[in-house]
């Protein structure tokens, strides 16, 4: 049984670009969360997505955005890059249901925005 | 969102008990809470989770204070694998996670 996927493992990019981000989730699992992490600090939720809708926001602006499809899987889109946004983003995956919603995340995506 | 207060940093002797204290003095009745850790900018990795009573598990034990305003994630014989960040997080019904800055457990031969 596949754990959560993200691709890619690692991306740079420059100030003023556009990134996508992918991840699916753990088998079974239809709710996707994302989570960015700068360097020595704790993960800082972003979203999280159930039945193809956004359900939760955290404090980003609105250069982050997000998709899920069908199949559960995700993405996350960065726009107008930032050096700040340079983190690593995770993906965390649950189910959709009150009382089961232990996340299990995957590995992350290092970004370097330069 | 609710917070909580753990200790930066902690040593642990390799194959003693490690025993990570949390407060969550504002935690709510219907509020879980959780334990995580991140072992070297890894994908944070579910250790354990508890409402009222005592839970334990293949990987730890955790203990809830009768009030709820506090717990503490016992490893009941560390190794240097559990060297990592441990994360204590209160959490209810699809509510985001909010993680904190954690407590870095030293385990150390």
């Amino acid at each position: 049984d596949a754990g959560v996927t993200q691709s890619p493992t690692h991306l740079i990019k420059t100030r003023g670009q556009q990134v996508t981000l992918r991840c699916s989730p753990k088998s079974g699992h239809d709710t996707v969360s994302w989570y960015q992490q700068a360097l020595g600090q704790g993960p800082q939720f972003i979203f999280q997505y159930y039945e193809e809708e956004e359900r939760q926001r955290g404090n980003f602006p609105d250069r982050f955005s997000g998709h899920q499809f069908p199949n559960y899987s995700s993405e996350l889109n960065v726009n107008a890059l930032l050096l700040g946004d340079s983190a690593l983003y995770l993906c965390a995956s649950s189910f959709g249901l009150a009382g089961q919603e232990t996340q299990y995340f995957g590995p992350g995506t290092r970004l370097l925005v330069l | 969102d609710a917070k909580t207060t753990q200790p930066p940093s902690m040593d642990c002797a390799e194959g003693r008990a490690a025993n990570l204290p949390c407060n969550h003095s504002t935690i709510s009745g219907n509020e879980y809470v959780y334990w995580y850790r991140q072992i070297h900018s890894q994908g944070p990795q579910y250790i354990i989770h508890g409402l009222k009573n005592n839970e334990t598990n293949e990987m730890a034990s955790l203990i809830i204070t009768e009030d709820r305003k506090s717990s503490t994630l016992i490893l009941p014989h560390a190794t240097l694998r559990d060297t990592a960040v441990y994360y204590c997080i209160i959490y209810y019904n699809f509510n985001k996670f909010y993680f904190g800055s954690g407590t870095k457990l030293n385990v150390k031969p």
